[in-house]
């Protein structure tokens, strides 16, 4: 059992250039989420998704786009990177049965636009 | 020793003492809380959680509690450990519910002296 992999772990882009951060769940969760963690902050909700085919926007959904067409993968993109996009990225899955929300993590993307 | 959240991001004790790390929540109809633990370069992990009917909430060596009417939560270690070190975010889920979005708070840093 993987859990939640992300990938790549570490990347330099420039900008302008867009790239799309990876992340697959193994677990049949139907909820998915990214967030962004900036330095001495917590973590800020980017978009999630509900479901195959359903996505929404969370906190700081500006230059990210997400789609979500299996229940396994949920990939993010930067269509054109920005030095504020520099962070790092982690992607979530949410065991939502019963009344609570366990949120699986995976290890995360550091991000860096020069 | 004891933080208060934004006004003290960084609480330091001695190894063996009692933690408590607080934490002011946004939405007074938020009705499910979480506490995580990060460690440096790593994603979040799930220590305890409570939800809005419940004030308080016990787990090994930790204790959550929930003052609804002031939207504070603080999460309490007992005997606190060098492996407790790291930083601690508490996250609420606001309405509508059950969607899997999690709102976190900016995190308190614990360092547990030897």
């Amino acid at each position: 059992n993987a859990g939640v992999t992300q990938t790549p772990k570490f990347q330099v882009l420039k900008t302008g250039q867009s790239m799309t951060l990876q992340c697959a769940q193994d677990m049949n969760h139907e909820y998915m989420s990214w967030y962004r963690q900036d330095p001495g902050m917590g973590l800020r909700l980017i978009h999630y998704s509900v479901g195959a085919g359903i996505t929404d926007q969370g906190e700081v959904p500006n230059g990210y786009n997400v789609s979500r067409s299996t229940t396994e993968d949920f990939p993010l993109r930067l269509l054109s990177a920005a030095p504020s996009q520099t962070s790092v990225y982690f992607c979530a899955s949410i065991d939502a049965r019963g009344s609570g929300n366990t949120i699986y993590f995976g290890e995360g993307s550091w991000l860096t636009v020069v | 020793g004891e933080s208060v959240g934004l006004h003290l991001p960084t609480l330091s004790v001695q190894e063996g003492d009692n933690s408590i790390i607080n934490c002011a929540y946004s939405n007074s109809a938020s009705d499910y809380f979480i506490w995580y633990k990060q460690e440096s370069g790593k994603g979040p992990q799930f220590i305890i959680d409570i939800r809005s009917n419940m004030d308080k909430r016990q787990g090994q060596r930790v204790t959550v509690l929930l003052n609804k009417t002031v939207k504070h939560l603080s999460l309490q270690i007992a005997a606190t450990q060098p492996g407790d070190s790291a930083v601690y975010f508490c996250a609420e889920r606001p309405p509508p519910g059950n969607t899997g979005k999690l709102i976190f708070g900016q995190g308190t840093t614990l360092q547990v002296k030897p």
